[in-house]
């Protein structure tokens, strides 16, 4: 049972816009950033979103981030086949007092 | 471009103690003002953070793993390890070891980069 709560999958069909949604509680998003990391099938986590909607260098403009309250969002615009991936959101909890993750989204581009 | 890299044994019997080093190389200068984290994944679920370990030796632990769990660095080697003991089937899991950004009591907090990773089974 993950800290943060995230759908088991979601898909789009190319070209299409996605939404991804993270919720949580007031100990954790409610008052912390969030980060989003993407898992290609094999491969380790990538870093894509950090500080609720902040790209780091070299991911695509087609992803953006949100947050409002206690949940958070991720949008995909423009889906392509190679963004077919495993998504996970992330954010400290200040009563565990470390980093929790989402239970991962999968994403199918169909 | 900092890399890092996860080595150890990929079988550890029931009841024994895994253990995991993460060499990091590339630009490690600023490696003392960054936390170290492990992070592991059983096969098809999802990711579960171990812990992380500071340059000046402050480490946070995941409560749920605390009683087994050590992390320690050798800056020397720009090296650290992991060891999880007592391991049962449950631990079977890739693990990986990332740079672990925290700033303002967790307010910002996010893993980058990661290793590649290392499948650990524990089985007899």
């Amino acid at each position: 049972q993950s800290v943060l709560t995230q759908p088991p999958s979601a898909s789009g069909t190319p070209g299409q816009g996605v939404i991804i949604s993270c919720s949580g509680s007031s100990s954790n998003i409610g008052r912390n950033y969030v980060n989003w990391y993407q898992q290609l099938p094999g491969a380790a986590p990538r870093f894509l979103i950090y500080s609720n909607d902040q790209r780091p260098s070299g991911v695509p403009e087609r992803f953006s981030g949100s947050k409002s309250g206690t949940s958070a969002s991720l949008a995909i615009s423009g889906l392509q086949s190679e963004d077919e991936s495993d998504y996970y959101c992330a954010t400290w909890d200040d009563s565990l007092n470390g980093p929790v993750f989402g239970g991962g989204t999968k994403l199918t581009v169909l | 471009q900092l890399q890092l890299q996860e080595s150890g044994p990929g079988l550890v019997k029931p009841s024994e103690t895994l253990s995991l080093i993460c060499t990091v190389s590339g630009d490690s200068s600023s490696s003392s003002s960054y936390y170290w984290g492990w992070i592991r994944q059983p096969p098809g679920k999802g990711l579960e953070w171990i812990g992380s370990i500071f340059h000046g030796g402050r480490i946070y632990y995941n409560s749920s793993l605390k009683s087994r769990v050590t992390i320690s660095g050798d800056t020397s080697k720009n090296q650290f390890s992991l060891t999880l003991s007592s391991v049962t089937a449950a631990d079977t899991a890739v693990y990986y070891c990332a740079r672990h950004s925290i700033a303002a009591a967790g307010l910002y907090n996010w893993f980058d980069p990661w290793g590649q990773g290392t499948l650990v089974t524990v089985s007899s």
